[in-house]
């Protein structure tokens, strides 16, 4: 498959936890990596490598995988987590790059 | 921490070709693959392609015929022509830093495709 699929859209009350998840067929073979963007910003990395944190990225951000699908949850989701969130990774060959169509967060 | 400037036109005709320079500074261009992403307004981020200091290179298959990608590794500086360029170009073009991940990104430059 050549293709990451996301859901266009999530909501989360504020505290609360939210997953946001990635499927795709490569994702059983290569791990995925996540992105956070905040309006008119270039996006950050939050999780690389499927469960990996960059530092500075704080510890309610945490990424997890099974089977095809990769996922990143949020615990106790705060007002600034507010953002698009794109996962990332190869395509099913390994040869190129795929972004999934991305996420919006809504925190309530 | 490796820093990114893109640099370059924010309007291009139709027709015409798309040229943008990345500058590397705080770290070693031989470091990574280096890479151009972009993003059109109001949609999601699209991979174009990455360099190695080398040379070695890899492109998005949707954009190959269009798209080359070329380093300077004395000027610390990678580039990114798209060529026969529409309005569906138009996009914000990110440069970032590329090992698996893109960990290091430009803050971003629109580029405009009409007349």
């Amino acid at each position: 498959s050549s293709e990451l699929t996301q859901d266009p859209a999530v909501s989360v009350a504020l505290g609360q936890t939210v997953r946001i998840t990635c499927q795709g067929d490569s994702l059983g073979s290569y791990y995925a990596s996540w992105y956070q963007q905040r309006p008119g910003q270039a996006p950050i990395l939050v999780i690389y490598h499927k469960h990996n944190r960059p530092s500075g990225i704080p510890d309610r951000f945490s990424g997890s995988s099974s089977g095809n699908t990769a996922s990143l949850t949020i615990t106790g989701a705060q007002a600034e987590d507010e953002a698009d969130y794109y996962c990332n990774s190869r395509d099913s060959s390994g040869n190129y790059v795929l972004f999934g169509g991305g996420t919006k967060l809504t925190v309530l | 921490q490796v820093q990114l400037q893109e640099s370059g036109p924010g309007l291009v005709k139709p027709s015409e070709t798309l040229s943008l320079t990345c500058t590397v500074s705080g770290g070693s261009i031989t470091s990574y693959y280096w890479s151009w992403i972009r993003q059109p307004p109001g949609k999601g981020l699209e991979w174009i392609a990455y360099i190695y200091y080398s040379g070695s290179t890899n492109y998005n298959p949707s954009l190959r015929s269009r798209v080359t990608i070329s380093v300077d590794t004395s000027q610390k500086q990678f580039s990114l022509q798209l060529r026969s360029v529409t309005a569906a170009d138009t996009a914000v073009y990110y440069c970032a830093s590329y090992w698996n991940d893109f960990d290091n990104w430009g803050q971003g430059t629109l580029v405009t495709v009409s007349s």
